[in-house]
Formats: C-alpha cells, sequence, structure tokens
C-alpha cells in the first residue's frame, strides 16, 4: 500500500499568517495517464471532510484561492497564503492513484 | 443541493452484523464511484471500500475484506455496506463519499456511528 506520510502533525498559526503542510507519499502518485492523484481534504471540527484541492493544484468550486497546492511525483505541499479563522481544523493529503486510497495522519492547524 | 445521507449505525456486539445505507439526492448517483470511508474515534481518515458505477467493480481495505460486502442500487440512489463479523477495531464513524480523484464533484455524507463491544 502507499504510505502517505504528513508533517508537521500539529501547526500553531497565527491569523494572516502564511501556514504550510507537507506530504510525502512512498511511491509516485503519477498514473499511467500522466496525471498525480492526490487531494488535499478539510475536515473542520464536528464535520465532515471536505475536499479542497485534487490533481495536486486544482482547486474546488468555492475554495479561496490563498489555498495553494503544488508539488510533483511523491512530495507535496499545501500552503495557505494568509490564515483565516475557518481554517481551522485537520487537514489531510490522500493518494487516488492505486487501491486502498490511502490517507495521511492529518496535519491539526490551531491558532 | 447534494445530500448524502447515511444511516444503520448503532451498538452491535463483537460478531455481530449491521447494514449501513447511504441514500444520495442532488447529483446522477449513477455517473458515480462512491466509497465508505471511516473514522475511529479521535482517529484519522481510513478509506474501507468504493464501487464503480454499474457495481461490476468493488474493492475493499485488506482488514475488511471477507467481512464487509459493499453493494448499490441505482434505482434507489443508494449506496450499502454489509458488515458482518465485527470487531470492536470496527467503531467508528462511517462516511459515504464519492471521494473523486478527478475533476467530479466531491461529497461527503454527516457520518453514521458503529459502536462494535467487546
Amino acid at each position: 500500500d502507499v504510505v502517505m506520510t504528513q508533517s508537521p502533525l500539529l501547526l500553531p498559526v497565527t491569523l494572516g499568517q502564511p501556514a504550510s503542510i507537507s506530504c510525502r507519499s512512498s511511491q509516485s502518485l503519477v498514473r499511467s495517464d500522466g496525471i498525480t492523484y492526490l487531494t488535499w481534504l478539510l475536515q473542520r471540527p464536528g464535520q465532515s471532510p471536505r475536499r479542497l484541492i485534487y490533481q495536486v493544484s486544482q482547486r474546488d468550486s468555492g475554495v479561496p484561492d490563498r489555498f495553494i497546492g503544488s508539488g510533483s511525483g511523491t512530495d507535496f505541499t499545501l500552503k495557505i497564503s494568509r490564515v483565516e479563522g475557518e481554517d481551522i481544523g485537520v487537514y489531510y493529503c490522500m493518494q487516488g492513484v492505486e487501491r486502498p486510497h490511502t490517507f495521511g495522519q492529518g496535519t491539526k492547524l490551531e491558532i | 443541493e447534494v445530500q448524502l445521507v447515511e444511516s444503520g449505525g448503532g451498538l452491535v456486539q463483537s460478531g455481530g452484523s449491521l447494514r449501513l445505507s447511504c441514500e444520495a439526492s442532488g447529483i446522477i448517483f449513477s455517473n458515480y464511484w462512491m466509497n465508505w470511508v471511516r473514522q475511529a474515534p479521535g482517529k484519522g481518515l481510513e478509506w474501507v471500500a468504493n464501487m464503480n458505477q454499474h457495481g461490476g467493480d468493488q474493492y475493499y481495505v485488506d482488514s475488511v475484506k471477507g467481512r464487509f460486502t459493499i453493494s448499490r442500487d441505482n434505482a434507489k440512489n443508494s449506496l450499502y455496506l454489509q458488515m458482518n463479523n465485527l470487531r470492536a477495531e470496527d467503531t467508528a464513524i462511517y462516511y459515504c463519499s464519492t471521494l473523486a480523484v478527478g475533476d467530479s464533484g466531491d461529497y461527503w455524507g454527516q457520518g453514521t456511528l458503529v459502536t462494535v463491544s467487546s
């Protein structure tokens, strides 16, 4: 199985300041179609997860442009240019290149 | 508005069975791969199983193979998870999701709690 490793697991942040989360996979997430299947999700306290970014850098509808996904191969990053209060929660990366789909451990963003 | 509504969770003894259901509205259900994802109390997300649009392909995480069965009824816009021989480590919130990896919509239900007592 593909192992997804996130760091840090706890990220204290200051409102208005940038934040960055790293995600590494144990093997390349590039599928035979040439697309990299790396997804970022946010789970706010008490809520279901919500996808923010798919295929490394594509933002979902309604996701603010302060969320920026980047990376390639096995190394990926989610950056928040200026943290806002609604960004608090646990962020997960997930690989969709093969089954079982696997998630990182989660990074808790807190003020 | 898209809604995925799970039901069927509850308290069951180790070795028992439960059947979870997920009813979708607001989407063309038959267009989507559908997934079950679970989250143990205070823990992260774990993908459990998925099924293709017409039910011909299904996949499972190793820990549930032979015990859980995913199925769907496109006429009823519904997804199911039959869980047999339940173990304490199956205790979790179970989410129904499209878990889209491409540019199709990604939708999640509110989850249903399964508690397995030993």
